[in-house]
């Protein structure tokens, strides 16, 4: 596709339940990121992948968070047993580095998920 | 103490003003600098971004770094209604050749143009 695409839009669960937000990077991108935006905040990282490979999950914010990229394309980022806290807009980003210094400028993000936890 | 302060805003300037926004960081190991543009329900886009101390300029958008007081900031000339957004400022601690950089957010400035 011509950008990063993220499913679903929006995601309303109840506490307690698990979710599953999927991300469609550019073709051929190599790295590609998750971003957890709560409301009135910038940006935080949670994982970062490198083809197939989790090259870190620092960011994730307990072990009820899994990321996977099991071809080194569509990501899928699962929550289970949702809580409130989790809120939040899930982005994905990509990119295809070609070398120092130009690597952030090719970074595109998708519009995000959602989440609303009830 | 979050490592990167931005003012939330929101900030409202009438169209054709010079709109300034400013972020400070506190972690010196920060040496890419960028602003991005964060339209309502979209995710963020690259503005500008700057490598260590200077300016750089782009159009009508001018992005400053001053390591030795850790602010930077990014000025908006002749502003247009289509500019309002939430601006959001990052860093790095490096770029590497794998992309693996993981970027430091501020909270976002919401900024209004008003016809």
């Amino acid at each position: 596709g011509a950008g990063v695409s993220q499913s679903p839009r929006y995601k309303v669960a109840k506490r307690g339940q698990d979710v599953a937000l999927r991300c469609d990077p550019i073709s051929g991108h190599v790295s590609l990121f998750w971003y957890q935006q709560a409301l009135g905040q910038g940006p935080e990282f949670l994982t970062y992948f490198q083809n197939e490979a989790q090259l870190d999950k620092s960011g994730l914010p307990s072990d009820r968070f899994f990321a996977e990229r099991p071809e080194g394309s569509v990501s899928t980022l699962k929550i289970q047993r949702t809580q409130q806290e989790d809120s939040a807009v899930y982005l994905c980003a990509s990119s295809n580095p070609t070398g120092p210094g130009e690597t952030n400028e090719k970074l595109f993000f998708g519009s995000g998920t959602q989440l609303s936890v009830l | 103490q979050k490592e990167v302060e931005q003012d939330p805003g929101p900030l409202s300037v009438p169209e054709g003003a010079i709109v300034s926004l400013n972020c400070t960081y506190s972690n010196s190991a920060f040496q890419y600098f960028m602003w991005y543009r964060q339209y309502s329900r979209k995710g963020p886009e690259l503005l500008m971004y700057t490598y260590s101390s200077g300016n750089k300029e782009d159009g009508r958008f001018t992005a400053q770094v001053d390591k030795s007081s850790k602010y930077i900031s990014l000025f908006i000339r002749d502003s247009q209604p289509s500019d309002s957004a939430t601006y959001l400022c990052a860093m790095s601690e490096f770029i590497s050749n794998f992309g693996n950089e993981k970027l430091t957010f501020g909270t976002g400035t919401r900024l209004t143009i008003i016809p």
